[in-house]
């Protein structure tokens, strides 16, 4: 069964400074990747998906890598902003799964004014 | 976009009583609808894939008894928590993915259950 692991568990860091959260899964046979982000008490919005194909993908301020074969990607955030702080998620889609993602642990971030 | 709703966004019951928890595609039909459990400060994990017109898939671990999940049209699938007890409060969210395309799937806002 995938098991998607992601570290930090939490982060804190002063507004304007980049910062870079990780998710690492164990079966690379993954369909896609999605990044997410979860505000408190709130459901998740999509920020980023890679399909397996792909290497990265790119919005505004994020940046968002996979390596299938090490099990790993990366979302990287540039200039961090107070409104960044939130639970970030990433989950990964297998081919034999339908349509059923594997969640991680998440990386609560909390940028500091 | 696509929209996902659930309704309601909060309750609070209490311990043996049944509720029922809606999860709508506002603006597409969804064959596909899955059914997520959230404990506090932890992850999303998956209880059920509610497919329309057909019985839910339930994960491992998870109660069909308790868990009643219906997906009766391609806009609509309930969630009802039956015989509720203190340790099912939880925040419960769904999802459902486009008809056809299945690369995406869009997640409602979530329902914080609290069970007295």
């Amino acid at each position: 069964k995938q098991e998607v692991t992601q570290i930090p568990a939490a982060l804190s860091v002063p507004e304007g400074e980049n910062l870079v959260l990780n998710c690492s899964f164990t079966d690379s046979a993954i369909y896609n990747l999605q990044w997410f982000r979860q505000d408190p008490g709130k459901g998740l919005t999509s920020l980023l998906l890679i399909q397996s194909s792909q290497r990265e993908q790119t919005s505004g301020r994020l940046n968002a890598s996979l390596d299938k074969s090490s099990g790993r990607s990366t979302l990287y955030i540039a200039a961090s902003q107070p409104g960044d702080s939130a639970t970030y998620l990433c989950a990964v889609r297998g081919w034999d799964t339908g349509n059923q993602f594997y969640f991680g642990t998440g990386t609560s971030l909390t940028v500091i004014p | 976009g696509a929209v996902v709703s659930q309704h309601p966004s909060r309750v609070i019951c209490k311990s043996g009583t049944s509720v029922k928890i809606e999860c709508r595609s506002l603006d597409f039909q969804a064959t596909t609808m899955f059914w997520y459990r959230q404990f506090p400060k932890k992850s999303l994990m998956l209880m059920a894939t509610s497919n329309e017109g057909s019985k839910a898939t339930y994960e491992q671990g998870v109660e069909k008894d308790k868990f009643l999940i219906n997906h009766a049209s391609l806009t609509l699938s309930t969630l009802t928590v039956t015989s509720a007890h203190p340790e099912d409060s939880s925040f419960y969210i769904c999802s459902a993915s486009l008809a056809g395309v299945t690369d995406t799937q869009y997640f409602g806002p979530g329902t914080r259950l609290t069970v007295l």
